[in-house]
């Protein structure tokens, strides 16, 4: 079964910290990822989008990284600022699988503190 | 302003009563789609038009009523929802036929079933 798992759930950091937000799947045949920043009463809006053959990706203050081997991707933010308070979704393409091929994750709740 | 609007970005109801949610894009796009996010759950995909033709419906309850008049526009229908039928409701856009498409979202409605 197509599914992806976020971890940690939730998060709370300090405003200039380092974070690490961890994407594990296990979509076959696989396409692409997308990491997507969600804000409050938002809708998602994507952030980086990887294929099976890159491994380092960045935006900004935002790099994602991506093993395909071990089918786990990262999404690192450095130097987190207030306004990078939101949730953050993985989002797995898969190759098959009509319009579902979009797998989501269930996301990770960023908090960034002053 | 992500090209696609959603109107209205709150609603409350009651189980008896009869409402639409309203979704415009201006991006070009030929396919749209409505998903339902709950609290701590990954997005569910509901429908999907695509060239105004629904092609997809994820074991929706009849209690919701898709109407696609034309490929910029896209209604849902509630009629009798249920109180766990709360939840946000965003509806997406992309183009179809593209190597890579991605899906721009909407800010969603958050309907609350009173």
């Amino acid at each position: 079964k197509n599914q992806v798992e976020q971890s940690p759930q939730s998060l709370i950091i300090l405003e200039g910290k380092n974070c690490t937000l961890q994407c594990n799947y296990t979509v076959s045949p696989f396409s692409n990822l997308r990491w997507y920043k969600q804000d409050t009463g938002r809708g998602p809006v994507s952030l980086t989008i990887m294929t099976f053959s890159e491994n380092t990706k960045s935006n900004g203050r935002y790099t994602a990284t991506l093993d395909a081997d071990t089918k786990q991707s990262s999404l690192h933010i450095t130097a987190s600022q207030l306004s990078d308070s939101a949730s953050y979704i993985c989002v797995v393409r898969a190759i098959s699988g009509g319009y579902n091929k979009l797998i989501f994750g269930a996301g990770t709740r960023l908090a960034v503190h002053p | 302003e992500t090209g696609v609007t959603q109107t209205p970005r709150h609603l409350v109801m009651g189980m008896t009563n009869k409402k639409s949610l309203k979704c415009e894009q201006h991006l070009g796009h030929n396919a749209m789609y409505w998903y339902k996010q709950s609290a701590k759950k990954p997005l569910e995909l509901m429908f999907v038009y695509s060239l105004e033709e629904r092609v997809e419906n994820n074991s929706v309850p009849s209690r919701f009523s898709p109407e696609c008049p034309n490929s910029s526009h896209l209604f849902l229908h509630l009629h009798t929802l249920q109180p766990e039928d709360s939840a946000l409701y965003l509806c997406a856009s992309s183009q179809e036929g593209t190597v890579d498409y991605g899906y721009t979202f909407g800010s969603g409605t958050r309907l609350t079933v009173v």
